[in-house]
């Protein structure tokens, strides 16, 4: 089955960009999503790409896609302290008869002031 | 429109009890989807709704859990004999009946189970 990989820490100085990476494995991973997980809360969407797209830009997110290492980014310019969460990679393997979105174990960054 | 809502937020229970879980989606979205969450890891889809028919269900779905959609509204999640491996966060979303929507979650129920 499908399995999507993240790093599990990133710790940033505030006012840098801050690279969050996602790796999956199946390629016919139609939609790729990434959202945001702060304490005690449910999950955020934070924007998504479709695999016909390399990039997408929204505000400071920019989101990377590379069909060909099944890799996926996401940039944040000038991280801020409230940028400080957990962030999910999530992918939908666009296979006949399944609903669900596969997420990966979620990438903790911490900004640092 | 006031997002997903789900209750009760937190919920302490004795081994061996039943609990009851209850999501209300967006007015407008016809799917509906449960997922679970331990600590340290992502959701994990536990079964989907379209509008009142369940059409997928995770093996992670044991006998022992049950979810309905009465009339294509509200859900619930109910859980038999509960385990103590059966803690975890668990996550309600909904979203329009369109794949590249993304998903809208609620808060989420987090189940202690002692």
């Amino acid at each position: 089955g499908e399995d999507v990989e993240q790093s599990l820490f990133l710790s940033v100085r505030e006012g840098d960009s801050s690279v969050i990476n996602c790796t999956y494995t199946d390629s016919s991973s139609t939609y790729l999503y990434w959202y945001k997980q702060e304490p005690g809360a449910g999950l955020q969407l934070l924007t998504y790409i479709f695999s016909n797209m390399d990039m997408k830009q929204d505000q400071r997110l920019t989101v990377l896609l590379n069909k060909k290492d099944k890799h996926l980014s996401l940039r944040i310019a000038d991280t801020q302290t409230g940028d400080s969460a957990i962030y999910f990679c999530a992918v939908y393997p666009y296979t006949s008869g399944t609903y669900k979105y596969i997420f990966g174990t979620g990438t903790r960054l911490k900004v640092l002031a | 429109d006031t997002g997903v809502s789900q209750n009760p937020r937190h919920k302490i229970t004795k081994r061996g009890q039943n609990v009851t879980f209850r999501c209300d989606p967006i007015s407008e979205h016809n799917r509906l989807y449960w997922y679970r969450q331990t600590l340290g890891q992502g959701p994990e889809f536990l079964t989907y709704f379209q509008n009142e028919a369940q059409l997928e269900k995770s093996r992670l779905l044991s006998d022992r859990f049950s979810a309905e959609r009465p009339k294509g509204s509200f859900s619930t999640l109910e859980i038999q004999r509960t385990e103590q491996g059966d803690s975890a966060m668990y996550l309600c979303a909904s979203s329009l009946d369109r794949v590249d929507y993304g998903y809208t979650f609620g808060s989420g129920t987090r189940l202690t189970v002692v």
